[in-house]
């Protein structure tokens, strides 16, 4: 079965300071991760994935995560954090071969001015 | 970039009537759709999957009479909930998976129905 754990309910951080957002996943084989961001009453966008190749990845609205397969993490980070990035942030893992999606139980990031 | 809509964005309707949700994936065809379910500052909890021509597959506790689920198209499913009830009040998400490939790797989701039962 896999798994993804986002360890933190919420994250606050101030405007201009730089933001991780944890995840660490379990499951069997290469593991394919996304993450997703959600505005209030909004559907998930796609931020970025990994699937295979550098283990850092540069996705969305100056978003990167980096993909650690001993510590099986995929931690999303931003440099320079700005009040718009406050929404809920999901992590997401599947198996290569396959469809579903089992999801992390969501992070809400707050950005204060 | 890959669009999927839904229709309605927000539904209030009357216990123990039926409501419609459609989600369309709108620039690539979806050969599967997923139908989530989404409680208040919870995480998404995955309802069933579709695949076009043929039956959804439900996940455990998951009533299939009551969300019945028809995806008829490469660009259509629908989720109906039957007989509602107020504890079906709640926001309704889906997603699509294309058939080539960033489309095949990445699940991309609708904006949500918020289903209101009175």
């Amino acid at each position: 079965a896999q798994s993804v754990a986002q360890p933190e309910d919420q994250v606050n951080v101030a405007e201009g300071n730089p933001l991780t957002v944890k995840c660490t996943y379990s499951v069997s084989g290469n593991p394919y991760l996304f993450w997703y961001v959600q505005y209030p009453n909004r559907g998930l966008q796609f931020l970025l994935k990994y699937i295979t190749g550098d283990n850092l990845v540069k996705g969305s609205y100056g978003f990167e995560a980096e993909f650690n397969k001993s510590q099986t993490s995929f931690h999303l980070k931003k440099p320079s954090a700005l009040v718009s990035d406050s929404a809920l942030y999901f992590c997401a893992v599947r198996k290569n071969a396959g469809n579903m999606l089992t999801f992390g139980g969501g992070t809400r990031l707050m950005v204060k001015p | 970039g890959a669009v999927v809509s839904q229709h309605p964005s927000r539904v209030i309707c009357k216990s123990g009537t039926s409501v419609k949700i459609e989600c369309r994936s709108l620039d690539f065809q979806a050969t599967t759709m997923f139908w989530y379910r989404q409680f208040p500052k919870k995480s998404l909890m995955l309802m069933a999957t579709s695949n076009e021509g043929s039956k959804a597959t439900y996940e455990q506790g998951v009533e299939k009479d009551k969300f019945l689920i028809n995806h008829a198209s490469l660009t259509l499913s629908t989720l109906t909930v039957t007989s509602a009830h107020p504890e079906d009040s709640s926001f309704y998400i889906c997603s699509a998976i294309g058939t080539s490939g960033a489309y095949q790797e990445t699940q991309y989701f609708g904006p949500g129905t918020r289903l209101l039962v009175l």
